[in-house]
């Protein structure tokens, strides 16, 4: 069975703060990929990011950054310098590589204040 | 555009009906999944389907029916026997192990 657990239900930051939001899972499969989403006020996922379990090297890309540590099963993701826009939901999931579908944590509630 | 449409964005409906949420993509995709969003909870697969006129159900498929008559096309159904249906309904398609989102439809059962 799968499991991602997302312990931090809600966050709230000033603008500019960086944030770090917490992800940890649970598989059995030695193969799988590791997503990011990010949920606006619309209502739609949008991709952030997918890592493969065999690559842990951390990611960055402009504002956002990846911390992907198998030992600790972890997958952190931080935002440098918030912004307003950055306020959503974001959402930690899991698949493995022989099958399709997502495992998804409960999500985090990022609040960035001006 | 290319993407996924899901229609309509807010759906309300008596206690006992069935009513069907619709989902069409154009990305060319072979599968597509629902998920349901309940406050506070992550998405919850319903059911997926990997090919036209095959499809499995997911983590909680009881009260729900699906049909895939079409590539573009999965719609869902929830039913009467749906104990609880009130919650936030996403389609999504995919290719390799990545899944493109629908915008949602807020099913209100009263």
């Amino acid at each position: 069975a799968q499991k991602v657990t997302q312990a931090q239900t809600e966050i709230s930051v000033v603008e500019k703060e960086d944030v770090t939001l917490d992800c940890v899972y649970e598989t059995r499969d030695t193969t799988y990929y590791l997503f990011w989403y990010k949920q606006p006020p619309s209502g739609e996922l949008v991709f952030l990011i997918r890592r493969n379990s065999f690559d842990e090297q951390n990611e960055i890309s402009g504002r956002y950054s990846w911390n992907f540590q198998k030992s600790t099963s972890s997958f952190n993701f931080t935002i440098t310098a918030s912004q307003v826009v950055d306020s959503a939901v974001y959402f930690c999931a899991l698949s493995p590589t022989s099958a399709r579908q997502l495992t998804f944590g409960s999500g985090t509630q990022l609040t960035v204040l001006p | 555009d290319g993407g996924i449409t899901q229609s309509p964005k807010y759906l309300f409906r008596k206690e006992g009906q069935n009513v069907t949420l619709s989902c069409e993509q154009n990305l060319n995709h072979d599968a597509m999944y629902w998920y349901r969003q309940d406050p506070g909870q992550g998405l919850r697969l319903i059911y997926y389907s990997q090919i036209v006129n095959d499809f499995q159900k997911g983590d909680i498929a009881e009260g729900y029916s699906v049909s895939r008559e079409k590539k573009e096309s999965f719609p869902l159904t929830v039913t009467s026997a749906q104990k609880n249906p009130t919650a936030f309904y996403l389609c999504a398609s995919g290719v390799g192990t990545e899944a493109f989102f629908g915008q949602g439809t807020r099913l209100t059962v009263v």
